[in-house]
């Protein structure tokens, strides 16, 4: 399968922690990424995950993955409005050779 | 210091008509891809071609025709353009492509946003 789901929006306040979930179905996926796309431009690589890695930390992100439940998850320690954006997760379908991405969500942090 | 690069930004064009979106990338990959992003921000991918050979061709109409003069540039011509592939088209490139690693991490472009009238 090639499903990759996202919830739609996310709103939080400034300084909040921001949690962005995303669940797959190719349990065959090495690797897992999230993208983040501003307003007008393309898409920038936040960081990547292997999976065989539970957690990775990069700075103010934190990113969590559950093979088990096929399940990943972004975390955004102390959110600023330069936050606010579009967070795609995607996968690494093994058998096809190409990334597929979730549907994207859509990140309003407010003053 | 570009590392991905797309022209033109914006293309507003009539239906029926035939254009090009041109991509080059300076990061020395070997690997480059075209996706589109609808209306509802859902991107997926069209073509990929590994060192100027096409790898995937996701069921993407003929009307759409990728060509890769060396690894550096991928090319997107679009003959009888219809209102539906009104969209933001966004080339990427990796290092590499089968080798499930790092390498395979996509770089993007900044898109080019097509509208066909």
């Amino acid at each position: 399968g090639e499903d990759v789901e996202q919830s739609l929006f996310l709103s939080v306040r400034e300084g909040d922690s921001s949690v962005i979930n995303c669940t797959y179905t190719d349990s065959s996926s090495t690797y897992l990424y999230w993208y983040k796309q501003e307003p007008g431009a393309g898409l920038q690589l936040l960081t990547y995950i292997f999976s065989n890695m539970d957690m990775k930390q990069d700075q103010r992100l934190t990113v969590l993955l559950n093979k088990k439940d096929k399940h990943l998850s972004l975390r955004i320690a102390d959110t600023q409005t330069g936050d606010s954006a579009i967070y795609f997760c995607a996968e690494r379908n093994t058998g096809f050779q190409k990334l597929v991405f979730g549907t994207g969500t859509r990140l309003l942090v407010s003053p | 210091d570009t590392a991905v690069s797309q022209t033109p930004k914006y293309l507003v064009t009539q239906m029926g008509n035939d254009k090009s979106i041109k991509c080059e990338q300076n990061l020395g990959h070997d690997t480059m891809y075209w996706y589109k992003q609808d209306s509802k921000k859902f991107l997926k991918i069209m073509f990929s071609y590994n060192n100027k050979e096409l790898i995937i061709n996701e069921t993407v109409p003929n009307r759409f025709s990728p060509k890769s003069p060396d690894k550096a540039h991928l090319n997107l011509h679009i003959n009888s353009l219809e209102l539906g592939d009104s969209a933001v088209y966004f080339c990427a490139s990796s290092q590499d492509l089968g080798s499930a690693g790092v390498r395979e991490t996509q770089y993007f472009g900044p898109g080019t946003r097509l509208l066909v009238l």
